[in-house]
């Protein structure tokens, strides 16, 4: 079993709805990321949380510690929103990040 | 431009030939890391480093890859005796101290024959 798995893997939706990426993850972390890979390879780092909420323009990063389980939003979604989507997790112990596989998310117009 | 910088970013080679990739991270940032990740698949951490210490390294680092930081600015990762297996996206980023976000370069590919 990996360590942090997201889903759905692959999402396909229309422009508008409403988008929700999950991430679990089964060890113990200092933070939570949540990262946005566009084709041709380049990340963004989107939130960095480790408890709680956070709010960014249309998007919305949750995290339950004690349920080790964070979520990703996309509100009004875009084509532009289009992109793998990758949950990734700083370890108690050390500096790595321990990825999720990603989620490709594809907003059809 | 004040981001994370990696050269080259497309590097193709044959098998058996040795590759070198640099990275240069924000200018301010302490701490450096590289990550694999092959198609399909989420990036793979490989090494960190904080300044010029090398303070961890995957078991995926094999005795084929070295990591430098001699500065404690700029690092390289060079893959010796190139593999097909070796193809991939290397990532590097960077992070300051007082916070452990971060900052990741556009990736060099390399695509081994």
């Amino acid at each position: 079993k990996n360590e942090v798995e997201q889903s759905p893997q692959n999402l396909t939706a229309q422009e508008g709805e409403f988008i929700t990426i999950n991430c679990s993850y089964s060890v113990g972390i200092s933070a939570l990321h949540w990262l946005q890979q566009h084709p041709g390879g380049g990340i963004v780092s989107l939130f960095m949380l480790s408890s709680g909420k956070k709010k960014h323009g249309r998007l919305i990063a949750t995290i339950n510690i004690q349920e080790k389980h964070s979520s990703l939003h996309i509100t009004a979604s875009h084509p532009r929103d289009s992109a793998v989507y990758i949950c990734a997790v700083r370890l108690s112990r050390n500096y790595q990040l321990i990825w999720g596989a990603g989620t490709k998310l594809i907003i059809k117009p | 431009d004040t981001g994370v910088s990696q050269d080259p970013r497309h590097k193709i080679t044959k098998r058996g030939q040795n590759v070198t990739f640099r990275c240069d991270p924000i200018s301010e940032h302490n701490r450096l890391y590289w990550y694999r990740q092959t198609l399909g698949q989420g990036p793979e951490f490989l090494t960190y480093f904080q300044n010029e210490a090398q303070l961890e390294k995957s078991r995926l680092l094999s005795d084929r890859f070295s990591a430098e930081r001699p500065k404690g600015s700029f690092s390289t990762l060079e893959i010796q005796r190139t593999e097909q297996g070796d193809s991939a996206m290397y990532l590097c980023a960077s992070s300051p101290s007082t916070s452990p976000e971060q900052f990741f370069g556009p990736g060099t590919r390399l695509t081994v024959l």
